[in-house]
């Protein structure tokens, strides 16, 4: 099982260009969670989707920030245009319950740098 | 959701056991107390879960007090390789998880 991968592993981009991050979560999973870490304001939930519906989106900061999962074997988190506030580290994490808090499996996440 | 509270940082000994609390006196009764870990640059990691009886896995031990208002995760015999942020979470019913700032474990040699 490969687990959770996730790409780019790492980006560096300006400001006001478009940032398309990627997610494949584990086979068989129906849920999948999009996180976002920083120092000041540790880990926080933008978005998670069940069966690829999105069912709780109150994380995500702003219009600026969009995701989709147009099937169970993929998904996006897409800045546009991003902000040298948005530089974090994006994780993408898959349940095989929905809401499954102690199946989560986290990928190794895409750190981003907007310049 | 029933708000953690967990010491910023420990130390322990390689070798000894590291004991992690949390207090959650606001728990309700149908909420489980929840363990993940972060490794340095890794995303978190699931370690244990519990409701009201004490659990034990291969990673590690979760002691729930008999009020429910507190638990400790105790990891038996810590590594230099257990040294990461510890995050006791009690989420309810089907909301997701939280992730406060956690407990950093620092495991000395």
């Amino acid at each position: 099982d490969a687990g959770v991968i996730q790409s780019p592993r790492h980006e560096v981009t300006e400001m006001g260009q478009e940032v398309t991050l990627r997610c494949k979560p584990i086979s068989g999973h129906n849920s999948l969670f999009w996180y976002r870490q920083t120092m000041m304001r540790g880990l926080e939930l933008l978005i998670y989707f069940n069966n690829n519906v999105p069912i709780d989106d109150s994380g995500m900061p702003e219009d600026r920030f969009s995701a989709k999962m147009p099937n169970a074997s993929f998904s996006t988190l897409k800045i546009q245009p991003s902000e040298p506030r948005d530089s974090a580290v994006y994780f993408c994490a898959s349940s095989n319950l929905a809401g499954g808090k102690e199946t989560q499996y986290f990928g190794p996440g895409t750190r981003l740098l907007v310049l | 959701d029933a708000k953690t509270t967990q010491p910023t940082s420990m130390d322990c000994a390689e070798g000894r056991a590291a004991n992690l609390p949390c207090n959650h006196s606001t728990i309700s009764g149908n909420e489980y107390v929840y363990w993940y870990r972060q490794i340095h640059s890794q995303g978190p990691q699931y370690i244990i879960h519990g409701l009201k009886n004490n659990e034990t896995n291969e990673m590690a031990s979760l002691i729930i007090t008999e009020d429910r208002k507190s638990s400790t995760l105790i990891l038996p015999h810590a590594t230099l390789r257990d040294t990461a942020v510890y995050y006791c979470i009690a989420p309810p019913g089907n909301t997701p998880l939280v992730f406060g700032k956690g407990t950093r474990l620092s495991v000395i040699a």
